[in-house]
């Protein structure tokens, strides 16, 4: 089966502090990866995703930058995070082909919820 | 791809059947409906996804009409832990999750 990791869960970072934030998945090849921020009480903005080692489109212009090393590995950084920056951060996956009988949809991690002091 | 429009919120008791619809009136012919739940600090879990008629899970139950221009998830006999935001999602399978934007969902709330 499928699984996702994200870590780390709880993150305190201070203003003008660099940042790394890494999603990997099991299971599963040539996935398409998705990096998404929510602000408190707000809904989900899609950052980053990707379908392929190497191969980033950016959904938002901002202080964040993704890398995908590897095909099940997607990294979200800054070099200097901003007050702003803080957030939930939920990294996901959906299948690059649908295949028979399954669902076409995201999974989610668990996320990391970053504070920037 | 096709916007999506859901209430805001919802209130219900415990032990009622909860539905919630979505508009999709731009629907394409390749696209799927999805409905995910979220809860506080979580990511959003798959609950149910359809194309046409009729689908149910052991969780819910997903109504679309014939001109697949909205869909009704419905939630039997809701309890206390069903408190969450529900996000309903349209697109094609073939490019799913690309540019896909989740909107504000709908902040289902059941009381005792």
């Amino acid at each position: 089966s499928q699984t996702i990791h994200q870590w780390p869960a709880t993150l305190v970072q201070p203003v003008g502090s660099p940042l790394s934030l890494e999603c990997t998945v099991e299971g599963t090849s040539n996935p398409n990866l998705y990096w998404y921020r929510q602000a408190a009480g707000r809904g989900l903005q899609l950052l980053f995703y990707s379908v392929g080692i190497g191969q980033i489109s950016s959904e938002v212009p901002q202080n964040l930058s993704a890398s995908r090393p590897q095909d099940r590995q997607f990294i979200l950084s800054s070099k200097k995070l901003l007050l702003s920056d803080s957030g939930f951060y939920l990294c996901a996956w959906s299948p690059r082909v649908p295949e028979e009988d399954r669902n076409y949809g995201y999974t989610f991690g668990s996320g990391t919820r970053l504070t920037v002091v | 791809l096709a916007k999506t429009t859901q209430p805001i919120s919802m209130d219900s008791y415990e032990g009622q059947e909860v539905n919630i619809t979505c508009s999709h009136n731009n629907i394409a012919t390749n696209d799927y409906i999805t409905w995910y739940q979220q809860f506080p600090s979580q990511g959003p879990r798959f609950i149910i996804q359809g194309y046409k008629t009729k689908v149910t899970n052991e969780v819910a139950s997903l109504f679309i009409p014939a001109d697949r221009k909205s869909s009704t998830l419905s939630l039997p006999r809701v309890s206390l832990s069903d408190t969450a935001v529900y996000y309903c999602l349209v697109g094609d399978s073939w490019n799913y999750g690309q540019n896909f934007v989740f909107g504000p969902g709908t902040r289902l709330s059941v009381l005792p």
